[in-house]
């Protein structure tokens, strides 16, 4: 596609319940990142991909957070027991690993409500 | 300590000024920064980023980096109502990581 895709926009789920969040990145793009953001806040790190591999989890809250990439492309970030506190938008950004631009392209993002 | 900080805002400019949009961080080994914009329910855009000490100019936009200080500053002349919005400051972590600051709100005011 044109764009990073994000699926779903939307997710509302019950505390304690298991969560999928989708993400297609830009085609050839072979870095992957996962943002989350709080109303009023700027996007927090939470995991970065080169290729298959998280090159750095560091942002990762819990391990109730895991994410994976198993064929360098589409990307799920998974939530266990969810909590009101994981409630956000949750961002996928991709990026060329050549060059220093630094330019990440964001998806529109999926907010996460957790009730 | 924040490792990169803005003030939240928010920052009312009429049109036609200059607004300035100020960001601090605390890396003094940092070597890239970055400003995105942020319009409401939208995703981040990168708008400029910049390396070196100085200016750095492009169209309306001025991007300002002081390493010595740790400051990082954007610039928009001849402000417009289309530019208002969320404007990030991050700086580069690493190889490919970039860390953000909370954004300031601009509101431009016709």
């Amino acid at each position: 596609g044109a764009g990073v895709s994000q699926t779903p926009s939307n997710k509302v789920t019950e505390k304690g319940k298991y969560v999928e969040l989708r993400c297609d990145p830009i085609s050839g793009h072979t870095a992957l990142y996962w943002y989350r953001q709080s109303l009023g806040q700027g996007p927090e790190f939470l995991i970065y991909f080169q290729g298959t591999g998280a090159a750095d989890d560091s942002g990762l809250p819990n391990d109730r957070f895991f994410a994976v990439r198993p064929e360098g492309s589409v990307s799920t970030l998974k939530i266990q027991r969810t909590e009101r506190g994981d409630s956000a938008v949750y961002l996928c950004a991709s990026s060329t690993r050549t060059g220093n631009t630094g330019e990440l392209f964001f998806g529109e993002g999926s907010r996460l409500t957790v009730l | 300590q924040k490792e990169v900080e803005q003030n939240s805002g928010p920052l009312s400019v009429p049109e036609g000024a200059i607004a300035s949009l100020n960001c601090t961080y605390s890396d003094r080994g940092s070597q890239s920064f970055f400003w995105y914009r942020q319009y409401s329910g939208k995703s981040p855009e990168l708008i400029m980023f910049i390396y070196s000490n100085g200016d750095k100019e492009d169209g309306r936009f001025t991007a300002q980096l002081n390493k010595a200080s740790q400051y990082v500053s954007l610039l928009i002349r001849d402000s417009q109502p289309s530019d208002s919005a969320t404007y990030l400051c991050a700086v580069k972590r690493g190889a490919q990581k970039l860390v953000f600051g909370q954004g300031t709100r601009l509101t431009i005011n016709p």
